[in-house]
């Protein structure tokens, strides 16, 4: 069973920095692109960042790009995700979703993680 | 790149049936879609992919009430027999190869 449990989270000052992880389990993690997908507040879902398989291939929304950095560790089955320069506006709930392809934006979404709470606030 | 627009909301009755709709902006109406249910204060959860054609391909689990149809530009998710879990939001996605993946705003859906 395909399983993703994402940690990190927290509340971090404007202007600050967090590291977002997720665990990836129940697959084989380097055939499968990773994305994060965020929502904040009552609002709906928006892509953050892809990247693909072997790790080679990344992608960004122009909202965070030049702020946050994605990557992998396929030994460890690990997601990262590491925000900088944090805004109130990347107030959200982070989730690691998978694809179904190895290459990144080629598919749709087939599994979620739980998702983890970050919060920019003073 | 694509945008893919939804009703906000949509309310039907305990036991019939409803359909959503997400539109596909022009120049992307052959794009394939996927349809998650994200219930209140759950994470999303996948239900099909569906393409262009109408072929559709549920996620585990999902059940057979769940169903996925197209016409052009419009994609369909159809509930039969709602029942009370059925209320949730219900968003469709979309990617735009080497550049990003889009969402819709969602749909509220209430059983009343």
């Amino acid at each position: 069973e395909v399983h993703l449990l994402e940690s990190g989270g927290g509340l971090v000052q404007p202007g600050g920095s967090l590291r977002l992880s997720c665990a990836a389990s129940g697959f084989t993690f380097s055939n499968y692109a990773i994305n994060w997908v965020r929502q904040a507040p009552g609002k709906g879902l928006e892509w953050v960042s892809a990247i693909s398989g072997s790790g080679g291939s990344t992608y960004y929304a122009d909202s965070v790009k030049g702020r946050f950095a994605i990557s992998r560790d396929n030994s460890m089955n690990t997601l990262y995700l590491q925000m900088n320069s944090l805004r109130a506006e990347d107030t959200a709930v982070y989730y690691c979703a998978k694809d179904p392809l190895q290459i990144s934006l080629a598919g749709t979404i087939d599994y979620w993680g739980q998702g983890t709470l970050v919060t920019v606030s003073s | 790149q694509p945008v893919l627009t939804q009703s906000s909301s949509a309310s039907a009755s305990l036991g019939s049936s409803v359909t959503l709709t997400c539109t596909l902006s022009s120049g992307h109406r052959s794009y394939t879609i996927a349809w998650h249910q994200q219930q209140p204060g759950k994470a999303p959860r996948y239900l099909m992919k569906l393409a262009g054609s109408g072929s559709y391909n549920k996620g585990s689990g999902v059940p057979d009430r769940f169903s996925g149809s197209s016409s052009g530009a419009d994609r369909y998710l159809s509930i039969s027999n709602l029942q009370f879990e059925d209320e949730a939001d219900y968003y469709c996605e979309t990617w735009d190869s080497n550049t990003q993946k889009v969402f819709g705003g969602g749909t509220k859906l209430t059983v009343l």
